[in-house]
């Protein structure tokens, strides 16, 4: 069993839906969550992390952290074609110089 | 700022080869990692550099070997490829300090011939 599952997708939308992410874990010691936005060809582009169960906000995206469930989400508010892109969850038990443990993706089309 | 850039772009080379990929950072971080990523695929660690010593090696063969030459610059070294090696390497780095981050550079994309 993988430590960090994702649902690959992929994932089509209409321009303007709520879209949700998520990847489940079973490591406990995950300490820190991450999520990752990567376009066709290009290096992967950190969109949030955070460290606590709770909630995240900023701009359309909030972050979602349920340690007690070792679950976490994305959401997507809006959603642009733009937003196209495959989606990465990572995370890891320490801090910097830590290896992270990524999810499959997540490949997301938001059609206009 | 948050920019990790990597050179070159593009590599095309032959197994008998020898070239360099180059990252560089000017975040002040003193963590910087090298990852390889194959189509569909999420990257995978392959070297972690803190405080500009190695200290964390995925058991990478030999042909792959990484060098820090200061706190900004991270180099990968590559000797006798295979075509199965071909894929996009990534750079990335972190602050030395809170959750770590990584902030991810453009990327090279390699082709073993």
């Amino acid at each position: 069993q993988k430590e960090v599952e994702q649902d690959p997708g992929p994932l089509s939308v209409p321009e303007g839906a709520i879209v949700s992410l998520n990847c489940t874990y079973s490591n406990s010691a995950f300490q820190y969550f991450m999520w990752y936005r990567q376009y066709s060809r290009k290096g992967p582009e950190l969109l949030m992390y955070t460290y606590s169960s709770g909630n995240k906000e900023d701009g359309r995206f909030t972050a979602q952290v349920d340690k007690s469930s070792k679950y976490i989400s994305l959401f997507i508010r809006d959603s642009q074609p733009s937003d196209s892109a495959t989606y990465l969850c990572a995370m890891s038990q320490g801090t910097s110089g830590s290896r992270l443990t990524f999810g499959e993706g997540t490949q997301l089309t938001v059609n206009p | 700022d948050t920019e990790v850039t990597q050179t070159p772009k593009h590599l095309v080379m032959g197994m008998t080869n020898k070239k360099s990929l180059k990252c560089e950072q000017h975040m002040g971080h003193r963590a910087m990692y090298w990852y390889k990523q194959k189509a569909k695929k999420p990257p995978e660690l392959m070297f972690v550099y803190s405080y500009e010593k190695l200290s964390i090696n995925e058991s990478v063969p030999s042909r792959f070997s990484p060098e820090c030459p200061n706190s900004s610059l991270l180099n990968l070294h590559l000797h006798a490829l295979q075509p199965e090696d071909s894929a996009l390497y990534l750079c990335a780095s972190s602050q030395d300090s809170g959750p770590g981050a990584q902030y991810f550079g453009p990327g090279t994309r390699l082709l073993v011939l």
